[in-house]
């Protein structure tokens, strides 16, 4: 059985600080990693996806993946009020299936 | 682009009674993939077409559940009888290809209660 794992939070940060976000996997056959972001009550979003070793950065968000540590992590740097929300890390491997983890709560204080 | 058009997007219903949710994927995209969420057990999928076709029916939870994509705009999926272990929230997510790099684009959601 494929797993995703996330560190279960609730996380709270302040306004301005970094959230740090962890997620590890089970599956050394992992391809292509996401990190979604799901407001309550709405659908998951597509915020950043990364595909090999090393950092990707989009704005305010870094994605970080060691495959050999099967460890893939997401960094808010300067969060805001509006960065409150679930986090889900989702892995695809040799089938077309995104395996979900399930997610980490993030509510930023300002 | 519209998105992922999902309907109904709440249903109550009683135990016992068939529950019918629909989708239509964004069009030319032609993988489909339904999944339920709750607080439980998270995200999880439920089955998905490539090209009308269903690849992967390995999360569907027993017999009472039955999904159909008769073209390439439209899927439904069936509870019957539907039990209220069967509330939560299915999304219906589309996808442009199968490469690893393709993104899923999901659905606003179907809420589903049955009491």
């Amino acid at each position: 059985q494929k797993e995703v794992e996330q560190n279960s939070g609730p996380l709270s940060v302040p306004e301005g600080a970094i959230a740090s976000l962890n997620c590890t996997y089970s599956d050394r056959g992992s391809q292509s990693f996401f990190w979604y972001r799901q407001y309550s009550g709405k659908s998951p979003e597509l915020i950043m996806s990364i595909y090999s070793n090393g950092d990707k950065e989009d704005g305010r968000f870094t994605a970080q993946l060691n495959k050999a540590s099967q460890y893939v992590s997401l960094l808010i740097r300067d969060s805001q009020p509006s960065d409150s929300a679930t986090y889900l890390c989702a892995v695809k491997g040799g089938s077309e299936k995104l395996v979900f983890g399930k997610g980490t709560k993030l509510t930023v204080n300002p | 682009d519209a998105g992922v058009i999902q309907s109904p997007r709440h249903e109550v219903t009683e135990m016992g009674q068939e529950v019918t949710l629909r989708c239509k994927p964004i069009s030319g995209h032609n993988s489909l993939f339904w999944y339920r969420q709750t607080m439980m057990r998270g995200l999880e999928l439920l089955i998905y077409f490539n090209n009308n076709v269903p690849i992967d029916d390995s999360g569907m939870p027993e017999d009472r559940f039955s999904a159909k994509m008769p073209n390439a705009s439209f899927s439904t999926l069936k509870i019957q009888p539907s039990e209220p272990r069967d509330s939560a929230v299915y999304f219906c997510a589309s996808i442009l290809g199968l490469r690893a790099t393709d993104t899923q684009y999901f659905g606003p959601g179907t809420r589903l209660t049955v009491l």
